[in-house]
């Protein structure tokens, strides 16, 4: 099945600066890569996606990147704000058996962003 | 808001026992993915099911089995409780049958410990 592997797992940045969250697969059959954000108490919700025939898509501040020859997808978020510290989640759809979805995540980024 | 409710949202309970939780999807949505979240292990699929039918299966223990209803909610059952089944369980849905094509919204969870 597929294998999502999430890098680093906690990182801290200070207010204004730039924030990567690197992540790899291991289905070469994965077509979809969403990017979900968990606040403390809160279920993940999903800030941008990207599909395997985009390389990049960007939506304000936050980026998403694909190379799928490396079976790697990093999310790039500008000019960080307090509001951004969260636990952030990538994800790939791995094989679909009978139609259904077995989206697969990654083990999360602990962003913190200091003042 | 996501609009998927689940309840109850905190539950304890001892060893050995059984315990349902319960999902009503968002308005409209089809399909309704359970996810399991420990501090280790981050998101894992359970199961997932669309207008009443079981349509991806993940790690889902054999102690645990759920069901989605004519009018759509949808019931885990933890059966035979052990200690390592202490976690948040997510429920999400969807309108499709096929998430990866599209956003999961997630409820709030309902955090399960067993003692």
């Amino acid at each position: 099945g597929e294998n999502v592997e999430q890098h680093p797992s906690t990182l801290s940045v200070q207010e204004g600066d730039s924030a990567v969250i690197k992540c790899t697969y291991s289905d070469s059959a994965s077509n979809y890569f969403p990017w979900y954000k968990q606040e403390l108490g809160k279920g993940p919700q999903l800030i941008i996606d990207i599909r395997s025939n985009v390389g990049e898509k960007k939506d304000q501040r936050i980026a998403v990147t694909l190379n799928k020859t490396a079976k790697h997808f990093s999310l790039h978020i500008t000019e960080t704000q307090p509001e951004d510290s969260a636990v952030y989640f990538c994800a790939a759809s791995g094989s679909r058996a009978r139609g259904g979805n077995k989206l697969t995540f990654g083990t999360g980024t602990q962003l913190k962003v200091e003042l | 808001d996501s609009g998927v409710t689940q309840t109850p949202k905190h539950l304890i309970t001892a060893t050995g026992q059984r315990v349902t939780l319960r999902c009503s999807p968002r308005s409209g949505d089809l399909s309704v993915y359970w996810y399991q979240q420990s501090l280790d292990q981050g998101l894992q699929f359970l199961i997932q099911y669309y207008n009443g039918e079981e349509r991806a299966k993940g790690n889902i223990l054999e102690r645990f089995s759920a069901q989605q209803f004519p009018d759509l909610h949808s019931e885990l059952n933890l059966s035979s409780l052990e200690l390592g089944d202490s976690a948040l369980y997510f429920c999400a849905s969807s309108f499709g049958v096929d998430g990866g094509g599209g956003e999961l919204f997630f409820g709030e969870g309902s955090r399960l410990t067993v003692l």
